[in-house]
């Protein structure tokens, strides 16, 4: 497993404004994962941050709305701009660790909930 | 037709009874098979992870996996009332990880 730390853990933000979340890791991982739950929905699979290249993006996100940064192997960034009422959601970072059978298994940081007014 | 399928519920079992989760999957090339359960305002946390047709018991949680039948499922023996959560079904295929909707389990004493 993996201890994620994500912050802010909530926010309320205005209509307009743009909001970026972080994501620590304590160990090294390969692959990171930004997902958004939606209230009362399941998990939505927002981008994959790989360090050293760019984001890739999941159908209906784009790059322009939801800038992603991963500098190392340890962190990544997610900004969620000009934000509307529909953005609010909780944002979770995630990575996949190396589990039984040597296949990768998915952890998920504490998660930010996003109120935009 | 949704990758993974799962019933939303809610699903209550008395305390002390077996909670029976059921999940389908849609791609036969799927590799591996996860259970996670969230607390309402909590992030998913993993119980459970499932590879080869059979069963997998950990604690009072057992994972049932039927590959022909692209068939997972949950088993909760003795339920508790901190069992009380949402289950949520995933599936690994081909390095993506699908969720399902989740059940809700409520447990009444």
């Amino acid at each position: 497993s993996a201890v994620i730390s994500q912050k802010p853990s909530r926010d309320i933000c205005q209509r307009g404004t743009s909001l970026t979340i972080q994501c620590q890791v304590d160990s090294q991982v390969t692959m990171m994962f930004w997902y958004r739950q939606q209230p009362g929905q399941s998990l939505t699979l927002i981008a994959t941050a790989n360090q050293g290249s760019e984001a890739t993006y999941e159908s209906g996100f784009v790059i322009d709305k939801f800038p992603i940064s991963r500098p190392n192997l340890t962190f990544s960034t997610l900004t969620v701009s000009n934000m509307s009422p529909e953005d609010s959601s909780i944002y979770l970072c995630s990575v996949e660790t190396s589990g039984d059978m040597n296949t990768g298994e998915l952890f998920f940081g504490e998660g930010s909930r996003l109120t935009v007014l | 037709q949704k990758e993974v399928e799962q019933n939303s519920g809610p699903l209550s079992v008395p305390e002390g009874a077996i909670a029976s989760l059921n999940c389908t999957y849609s791609d036969r090339g799927s590799q591996s098979f996860f259970w996670y359960r969230q607390y309402s305002g909590k992030s998913p946390e993993l119980i459970m992870s499932i590879y080869s047709n059979g069963d997998k018991e950990d604690g009072r949680f057992t994972a049932q996996l039927n590959k022909a039948s692209q068939y997972v499922s949950l088993l909760i023996r003795d339920s508790q009332p901190s069992d009380s959560a949402t289950y949520l079904c995933a599936v690994n295929s081909w390095g993506k990880f699908q969720f399902g909707a989740g059940t809700q389990v409520v447990v009444t004493p």
